[in-house]
């Protein structure tokens, strides 16, 4: 069975600066998805980024960008120039390759961005 | 294109009742997956649908079970309803699943309802 730890429980900071996320998995799978999720006080989950575990190029959306490290089964999301509506529960989530639909998440991470 | 709809969003039933959540996915997704949402439990996986049959089943007891129509929408149903029952759940709707021959391609982002909050009491 597939597991995602997130051992930041809430994380704070400046509006504007940098912050990165944290999150480890254990699987014996080679082939998976690993996903960031935001979920805002309106309770909408949406998907901030993803991965493929076959890819070594780390996958980039705008401010979003992950640290991907497969040997070390890491993947953390670092938020540049963090803005007010990044204020939300972030996610880490895993999929396996094939056959499967089911996301396991971690227990998520509070992240409030300061005026 | 509209999103996931997900009715009702809020729902109060008391102890030992039963109730149906409905999902609407994305026109032309195929499959539907149900989540629970706690405090203390966190997001927990409690199945998927495809082409009217489920795929996946998650770790819940037979009080919870679900279905899916012909159109995709999908609907799960609780019955004998217990405290610890109050959760959010949510539905998510993917493009294409793995059909069951196993050899179909996978775009497998989860788009996310809006999620139905339950409370028993």
């Amino acid at each position: 069975a597939q597991t995602v730890t997130q051992s930041q429980p809430e994380m704070s900071v400046q509006e504007a600066e940098t912050v990165t996320l944290s999150c480890t998995y254990d699987t014996s799978e080679n082939n998976y998805y690993l996903f960031w999720y935001k979920q805002p006080p309106s309770r909408q989950m949406i998907l901030v980024i993803r991965q493929e575990a076959y890819k070594q190029q780390n996958a980039t959306e705008n401010r979003f960008s992950v640290n991907f490290q497969k040997a070390a089964k890491s993947f953390s999301l670092k938020i540049s120039d963090s803005q007010l509506g990044d204020t939300a529960m972030y996610f880490c989530a895993f999929m396996m390759f094939f056959g499967n639909e089911k996301l396991t998440f971690g227990t998520g991470t509070r992240l409030t961005i300061i005026p | 294109k509209a999103g996931v709809t997900q009715t009702p969003r809020y729902l109060i039933k008391t102890r030992g009742q039963q109730v149906t959540l409905s999902c609407s996915p994305i026109s032309g997704h195929r499959s539907v997956s149900w989540y629970q949402q706690t405090p203390g439990q966190g997001l927990q996986f409690l199945f998927e649908y495809f082409s009217e049959t489920q795929r996946n089943k998650g770790n819940f007891p037979g009080r919870f079970s679900g279905r899916q129509f012909s159109n995709s929408r999908s609907e799960m149903n609780v019955s004998t309803l217990e405290l610890g029952d109050s959760a959010l759940y949510l539905c998510a709707s993917s493009l294409v699943g793995r059909g069951l021959a196993g050899d179909s391609v996978l775009d497998n982002e989860q788009f996310f309802g809006p999620g139905t909050r339950l409370t028993v009491l």
